[in-house]
């Protein structure tokens, strides 16, 4: 069974631009939520998509948004890209067993610099 | 009082040792935790979950919840170089479905 894929892996982007990460969550699994990893801040919270619809978010500006498709597909777009951003981004996908007791599986991440 | 908190380490441990791992959480998050190990410069991969007071077993690993403290643990029988690690407590957030809060990880060297 393929495990969750993301892509690009890796990107170097310059301030001011924008970039679009992408994220496959594995076969069956409705639930993609994406994390920010940084050495400072640890794993933080973005946000969870569920039957295309967003449910969660977390404390991040609005330059940050994801949609998911129908296929469970999602992708997550950072605009106006800051020196700040660059961080471990990881996309998990979860099947929904249920809301307290379901287990999340992280992809390879997207290693993002800006420059 | 952070949501979930850890001991960043390192925790250094010889061969063949118990490692123990532990975390507290505050009211702010749910009964559900998960703890995962994650590679230097790699993503981060489920080890165990737990959700009912009590222990956990799974080959070498132990996971123990204790609500009324707070307190979450991961043990490690017998452990490996290979275990070398960081290891990150979450738990899932109070508002439920799949918003996961991570503790700082604690940086575990096993060394022979």
């Amino acid at each position: 069974k393929a495990g969750v894929t993301q892509t690009p892996r890796y990107l170097i982007k310059t301030r001011g631009q924008q970039v679009t990460l992408s994220c496959s969550p594995i076969s069956g699994h409705r639930s993609v939520s994406w994390y920010q990893q940084t050495p400072g801040q640890g794993l933080q919270f973005l946000f969870e998509y569920f039957s295309e619809t967003q449910r969660n978010k977390g404390n991040f500006p609005g330059r940050f948004s994801g949609r998911q498709f129908s296929n469970s597909r999602s992708e997550m777009n950072v605009s106006t890209l800051e020196l700040g951003d660059s961080a471990l981004y990881l996309c998990a996908s979860s099947l929904e067993q249920g809301i307290w007791n379901t287990e999340a599986f992280f992809g390879q991440g997207t290693r993002l610099t800006v420059v | 009082q952070k949501e979930v908190e850890q001991n960043s380490g390192p925790l250094s441990v010889p061969e063949g040792a118990i490692a123990s791992l532990n975390c507290t959480y505050s009211d702010r998050v749910s009964q559900s935790f998960f703890w995962y190990r994650q590679y230097s410069g790699k993503s981060p991969e489920l080890i165990m979950s737990i959700y009912s007071n009590g222990d956990k077993e799974d080959g070498r690993f132990t996971a123990q919840l204790n609500k009324a403290s707070q307190y979450v643990s991961l043990l490690i029988r017998d452990s490996q170089p290979s275990d070398s690690a960081t290891y990150l407590c979450a738990a899932r957030g109070s508002g439920g479905y799949n918003k996961l809060i991570f503790g700082a990880g604690t940086r575990l060297a096993v060394h022979p």
